[in-house]
């Protein structure tokens, strides 16, 4: 079982927002460890998406906005494009099991409708 | 542009070792500031993290894989290697290198190879 929750599916119309959360605990998201996320599309590698919890990468669209609150946080997408259709995944670190391990969301996949 | 490239056998039998070489070029291997990784995805499942190394040859594992588990470099080749031993149908994935680097705003994957896929069968 991934360490981090993430909702299995999401989905939207073209021109709306969504929102994907990944949920941790108080040894992962909730001690203050960065959480970043990735956007996979079907039959490549996945790509970064949201560093630092909120920062993005150049040339990644304003529209992606990452945060965090507690043993939690989220991406979300304004604007939906057809283009947004794809998995994405949250990652972060967890050191519940002795040193820093490095942990992923199970995933969520992105309909846009 | 740095770019990862997997390269190794595409099926393993049970019980054998896996081996993987991911090639990197458009940058060295050798910079102070990454660590080089092996994530691997199974078909249609999320992804794992298998472990880093830096070039000082300094290693992290997932403890769930670590007793399977041995990742090298070769600075020469600029190159870095992934070694899993016993394998079962379990271990069958596509498997990612991937750079580890980062900053202020913390340590994320910023470089992934294509991925390849590995098959464990008889």
């Amino acid at each position: 079982q991934p360490v981090l929750t993430q909702p299995p599916s999401v989905s939207g119309a073209p021109g709306q927002r969504v929102t994907i959360s990944c949920t941790g605990t108080s040894s992962n998201i909730g001690a203050n460890y960065d959480v970043h996320w990735y956007q996979q599309i079907p039959g490549t590698a996945p790509k970064l998406l949201v560093f630092g919890d909120n920062y993005r990468p150049s040339g990644v669209p304003d529209r992606f906005s990452g945060s965090k609150s507690g043993t939690s946080a989220s991406l979300a997408i304004r604007g939906l494009r057809a283009e947004d259709d794809a998995d994405y995944y949250c990652q972060s670190y967890d050191s519940s099991r002795g040193g820093l391990v490095v942990v992923f969301g199970g995933g969520t996949r992105l309909t846009v409708l | 542009q740095v770019q990862l490239q997997e390269s190794g056998p595409g099926l393993v039998k049970p019980s054998q070792s896996l081996s993987l070489t991911c090639s990197v070029s458009g940058g060295s291997i050798s910079s102070a500031s990454y660590h080089w990784s092996w994530i691997r995805q199974p078909a249609g499942k999320g992804l794992e993290w298998i472990g880093r190394i830096h070039a000082n040859g300094r290693t992290n594992y997932n403890p769930s894989l670590k007793s399977r588990v041995s990742i090298s470099v070769d600075t020469s080749k600029n190159q870095f290697s992934l070694n899993l031993g016993s394998v079962t149908a379990a271990d069958m994935a596509v498997y990612y290198c991937a750079r580890w680097g980062g900053n202020d705003q913390g340590y994320y994957f910023d470089y992934w190879g294509q991925g390849t896929l590995v098959t464990v069968s008889p």
